[in-house]
């Protein structure tokens, strides 16, 4: 079974402070993606890797960057975490040059910005 | 970019009904998937079916790629069967429809 594991559950941090969250995959997969999902808006996609350092921009990267040194490890980073990237965070992996291929999903993260 | 949606919004069932979830997408997809998001927040994979029909238990789904719909049967529905239930579709990346809210009672 594919497995997509996330660092954190539940997050609550400060505004101003630096965060990071992390993704790590099993399955030896090309290709990782990080979501948020708000209520009203859907998931949206925020950055996307399809190999190690490599990266691309999604429809909502302000505010976020991302770090991928090894294959099986995604990073997202809030520089300066604000209140409005209170959200619920959703990491995901697929295989294939393609990117069109299934994508697996982590159990995510709630990030509660105060 | 292309429109996903999913009908109906809401679905409120007993145990051991039957129910049909409805995707539709406004234009050519390379492939489609089916998740159910439990209430804890996890996207579970149902489906990766881009065409025809396949079977897991009590789910099923049908895509008609042609036509631009794709549809998620339930079974003999139960309380874990809750949560909200999403197709999305491959083009360019990974578009998401609206869900459908899916709450079973005892």
């Amino acid at each position: 079974d594919v497995k997509v594991t996330q660092s954190s559950r539940y997050l609550v941090k400060r505004t101003g402070e630096k965060v990071f969250l992390e993704c790590v995959q099993d399955m030896d997969h090309e290709n990782m993606f990080w979501y948020r999902q708000d209520p009203g808006l859907g998931l949206r996609l925020i950055y996307f890797s399809y190999d190690v350092k490599m990266k691309e921009k999604g429809d909502i990267p302000e505010g976020y960057s991302v770090s991928r040194e090894k294959k099986e490890r995604f990073s997202l980073i809030l520089e300066s975490a604000s209140t409005n990237q209170t959200s619920m965070y959703l990491c995901a992996s697929s295989s294939g040059l393609a990117r069109t291929y299934e994508q697996y999903f982590g159990p995510g993260t709630r990030l509660t910005v105060t | 970019g292309i429109q996903v949606e999913q009908s109906p919004p809401d679905l409120i069932l007993q145990e051991g009904a039957n129910s049909t979830l409805r995707c539709n997408f406004s234009d050519s997809v390379n492939n489609l998937q089916w998740f159910h998001q439990n209430p804890w927040g996890q996207l579970i994979n149902l489906f990766y079916i881009p065409s025809g029909t396949k079977q897991n238990g009590r789910l099923s789904a049908t895509t008609v790629a042609t036509e631009r719909y794709s549809l998620l049967y339930i079974s003999s529905s139960q309380t874990t069967d809750s949560g909200v239930y999403f197709c999305a579709v491959y083009a360019d990346k990974l578009i998401f429809g609206t869900g459908t809210r899916l709450q079973v009672f005892p």
